[in-house]
């Protein structure tokens, strides 16, 4: 079975500052994926990144990153520069590498941006 | 140019009822999923179909009928609608080269 921890309910940055949202995994699987997900308040799922169990590189998306630490079982998504909209619900969530599989999600963080 | 749409956005409906969220998708993918949002923001896989094969059923209620008539629409027909049915239903598409593109969400409300 495959697990997402995100511990942090709540995260508050200031304006152009960056933040990191913690996220920790737990499978048995050899090949896996790692997604974030944002959330604002108007409800839809946006992608934001994605992260393979065997790329080499940690994954990057314009202001976001992935710090992927596979021994640690942790995939910490890190925003740089935050901005007011940046404030939203944000999901990490992991998948089998085979096709068509499930995701999986943690209990998400809100993360708020102030002025 | 709409990805993945859904059908309400809204819905607000008597228990007992029997109602239906429609689900279709215009990225060519060929594997389409249906999510449930609870009150608590968590996210759940209820089903997935590929190419119109059912080949995920998570322990949904049989109450929860998933309907694939071609692999571009990803219906969901709920019968006697329950009060714990209440949620966000959100449908989601992928294929092998790209990740899961997920609809607006229907917010379904059971009186």
């Amino acid at each position: 079975a495959q697990k997402i921890t995100q511990t942090q309910p709540g995260m508050f940055v200031q304006e152009k500052e960056a933040v990191t949202l913690d996220c920790t995994y737990d499978t048995s699987d050899p090949s896996y994926g790692l997604f974030w997900y944002k959330q604002p308040s108007s409800g839809e799922m946006i992608f934001l990144i994605y992260q393979g169990s065997y790329d080499q590189q940690n994954a990057t998306e314009g202001r976001y990153s992935l710090n992927f630490q596979k021994a640690r079982k942790s995939a910490n998504l890190v925003i740089s520069a935050s901005q007011l909209g940046d404030s939203a619900m944000y999901f990490c969530a992991i998948s089998r590498r085979e096709y068509g599989n499930k995701l999986v999600f943690g209990a998400g963080t809100i993360l708020r941006v102030k002025s | 140019d709409t990805a993945v749409s859904q059908t309400p956005k809204y819905l607000v409906t008597q228990m007992g009822n029997d109602k239906s969220i429609k689900c279709e998708q215009n990225l060519g993918h060929d594997t389409m999923y249906w999510y449930k949002q609870d009150s608590k923001k968590f996210l759940k896989i209820m089903f997935s179909y590929n190419n119109k094969e059912l080949i995920i059923n998570e322990t949904v209620p049989n109450r929860f009928s998933p309907k694939s008539p071609d692999k571009a629409h990803l219906n969901l027909h709920i019968n006697s609608l329950e009060l714990g049915d209440s949620a966000v239903y959100f449908c989601a598409s992928s294929s092998r080269t790209s990740f899961k593109f997920f609809g607006p969400g229907t917010r379904l409300t059971v009186l």
